[in-house]
């Protein structure tokens, strides 16, 4: 168990519809990452808060979105879904140093009919 | 643009068989690299991480990498691999005190009993 938890484990949803994952980091750990995990793409890292700033961003699509919350959890968005946008969401956490350990979460797997 | 590489994407072996995962990554300044493993319908742990000193990196579960920095390689080796092994393996780089990693596409191994 890494001590970053994620909800929900699994979520089935249509086409056009809007998600909500939940993740909270470790206890102490003032940055979260989100990755997306999908077949054909592999890992690809979304974007990372430290200490609810937006620190970084990645191959996030613009109908994606995240925010890291003053209790340091934080959500990602995904809206107008469409078929590949089903995959593996990870988040991450770490100190947010740029030496600090990334910690990963169980994931979300989202799958879009 | 920087990438990395994982040159095999499926290795099998029998129990007992020396291992060896290429990792190659493009760029000519400071790195720092990782080794994460993704055990089946588990999340991603770190193996291990190099940020300077010794190239030769020990890590968790016997397994250890050596960096190379004239190669711009970090190889993940162990002399005997158990059934317990079998996982994927993904090599992840950070470049110049970045926060984010760059990720390999990963390398799914598979252990005969």
């Amino acid at each position: 168990d890494s001590g970053v938890t994620q909800t929900p484990k699994h979520l089935i949803t249509a086409t056009g519809q809007r998600v909500t994952l939940r993740c909270s980091p470790r206890s102490g750990d003032l940055s979260v990452y989100w990755y997306q995990q999908s077949l054909d793409q592999g890992l690809q890292f979304l974007i990372q808060y430290y200490n609810g700033e937006e620190r970084a961003k990645g191959n996030i699509l613009e109908r994606f979105s995240a925010q890291q919350f003053p209790d340091l959890h934080s959500e990602l968005n995904l809206s107008s879904l469409e078929l590949g946008d089903s995959a593996l969401y990870f988040c991450a956490s770490s100190g947010g140093g740029p030496g600090d350990t990334q910690y990963f979460g169980p994931g979300t797997r989202l799958t879009v009919l | 643009a920087q990438s990395v590489s994982q040159h095999n994407h499926h290795v099998i072996l029998s129990e007992a068989a020396s291992l060896e995962l290429g990792c190659n990554y493009s760029y000519g300044g400071t790195v720092n690299l990782f080794w994460y493993v993704q055990y089946p319908g588990q999340h991603l742990q770190l193996l291990l991480k190099y940020f300077s000193g010794d190239p030769l990196v020990k890590g968790i579960k016997g397994f250890e990498a050596e960096f190379i920095k004239s190669k711009f390689s970090f190889n993940l080796r162990k002399p005997s691999v158990q059934w317990s092994d079998t996982a994927e393996y993904f090599c992840a780089v950070r470049v110049d005190s970045n926060y984010q990693l760059i990720w390999g596409a990963g390398t799914k191994l598979i252990i005969k009993p």
